[in-house]
């Protein structure tokens, strides 16, 4: 029940395209759920996120979308860029003090140029 | 600010050696991680430490210490590692009661 699963493993778009990555989960208990853009040899930095009472939230070319009832949340980058190109983690996270996030197995993103 | 420091970078280290991770963080988070990155797989997670005090400890085997000295510090001590404890290490801190995990750029370590 904790888990979170991330699909497509890998995906390869256009500059100029539209990425989408998929997570879904089955934990109700989840209460935020956080996107991290990883590149090679880097830590996870946090790109977006959203909590479950919202559906949808957008900063700049990255958009969450969240369907509470199908348990499902989503990324999109529009216009794709060659430096977009990097591992994306869902998460989706529980605790009230400190939290403990649950992360999607990734999806590495090549964005051709 | 919201910059968790890690060093070293890189750390090479024999199965008979010791050797110390560091952590630092200055924003004020009383909530610290440590977490374990094999290649092309999400992070582990290690330890969590809320008010200096370890809360949890994923079953981490004892060669494996590790220790928060005061609120900015996380250490974690490395003593008898096997090859297969290669990977980048990573520390993040959080806001107590806030969701946002922050995370450093991590050790990469390598055991031979």
């Amino acid at each position: 029940q904790q888990q979170v699963k991330q699909s497509p493993q890998s995906l390869i778009v256009q500059k100029g395209g539209i990425s989408i990555i998929n997570c879904a989960y089955e934990n109700t208990a989840f209460d935020y759920f956080p996107w991290y853009q990883q590149f090679p040899g880097k830590g996870p930095a946090l790109l977006i996120a959203i909590r479950p009472d919202v559906s949808e939230k957008k900063e700049g070319r990255f958009t969450i979308s969240f369907n509470k009832s199908a348990k499902q949340f989503s990324l999109h980058i529009m216009d794709s860029q060659p430096g977009d190109s990097a591992t994306y983690f869902c998460a989706a996270r529980t605790g009230s003090g400190y939290s403990t996030l649950t992360f999607g197995k990734g999806t590495m993103l090549l964005v051709s140029p | 600010d919201t910059e968790v420091t890690q060093t070293p970078k890189h750390l090479v280290m024999g199965m008979t050696n010791k050797k110390s991770l560091k952590c630092e963080q200055h924003m004020g988070h009383r909530a610290m991680y440590w977490y374990k990155q094999k290649a092309k797989k999400p992070p582990e997670l290690m330890f969590v430490y809320s008010y200096e005090k370890l809360s949890i400890n994923e079953s981490v085997p004892s060669r494996f210490s590790p220790e928060c000295p005061n609120s900015s510090l996380l250490n974690l001590h490395l003593h008898a590692l096997q090859p297969e404890d290669s990977a980048l290490y990573l520390c993040a801190s959080s806001l107590w009661g806030s969701d946002t995990q922050y995370f450093g750029p991590g050790t990469r370590l390598t055991v031979l």
